[in-house]
């Protein structure tokens, strides 16, 4: 069965970068992505990695994909406090006719000025 | 703004009831995903749509319906609601059917007293 697994928090200073882990279990995954939720709010589509590539960079955002350890990674550089929030990382996988997002339980990333 | 609007944003109702929560996906997207945020279960697949029809069936009680329109618009059914019924219900939506970007609505916060 399908299964993603995230750390529960991560504390990192202004400017820091930051590194969100992420493992997954299902090797039919097509799309791995991140999600940020703020307080209140709907999930942010960060990000996204096709699951036969390696790296993607995009601004301040670095997606690591290591598919033979099922890992996946989100580092984010130079982290401001509006990063504070929860991040997600989900594996899109066919099911039935179509797909499903997996999601992990969420990391919830404090960034302290 | 992702595009994908959902309504109500909030929504009270009481045991035994039923409600309906809508969602129009972004212009141009055929695909509708629900899924449901709880504290306990995390985000939960529950059904996906593609131009009208069912493709995927996930976690979906038996009390929980859904359909989508010639329009494309999408309506989740909750009956017989009971107070674990609360959560936060999410829609996305995508392009294609199989696993391309999806984008998620802000959400409808379900509480059931």
């Amino acid at each position: 069965g399908e299964d993603v697994e995230q750390s529960l928090f991560l504390s990192v200073r202004e400017g820091d970068s930051s590194v969100i882990n992420c493992t997954y279990t299902d090797s039919s995954s097509t799309y791995l992505y991140w999600y940020k939720q703020e307080p209140g709010a709907g999930l942010q589509l960060l990000t996204y990695i096709f699951s036969n590539m390696d790296m993607k960079q995009d601004q301040r955002l670095t997606v690591l994909l290591n598919k033979k350890d099922k890992h996946l990674s989100l580092r984010i550089a130079d982290t401001q406090t509006g990063d504070s929030a929860i991040y997600f990382c989900a594996e899109s996988i066919p099911y039935n006719a179509g797909n499903m997002l997996t999601f992990g339980g969420g990391t919830r990333l404090m960034v302290k000025p | 703004d992702s595009g994908v609007t959902q309504t109500p944003k909030h929504l009270i109702t009481a045991t035994g009831q039923r409600v309906t929560l809508r969602c129009s996906p972004r212009s141009g997207d055929l695909s509708v995903y629900w899924y449901q945020q709880s504290l306990d279960q995390g985000l939960q697949f529950l059904i996906q749509y593609y131009n009208g029809e069912e493709r995927a069936k996930g976690n979906i009680l038996e009390r929980f319906s859904a359909q989508q329109f010639p329009d494309l618009h999408s309506e989740l059914n909750l009956s017989s609601l009971e107070l674990g019924d609360s959560a936060l219900y999410f829609c996305a939506s995508s392009v294609g059917g199989s696993g391309t970007e999806a984008f998620f609505g802000q959400g409808t916060r379900l509480t059931v007293v």
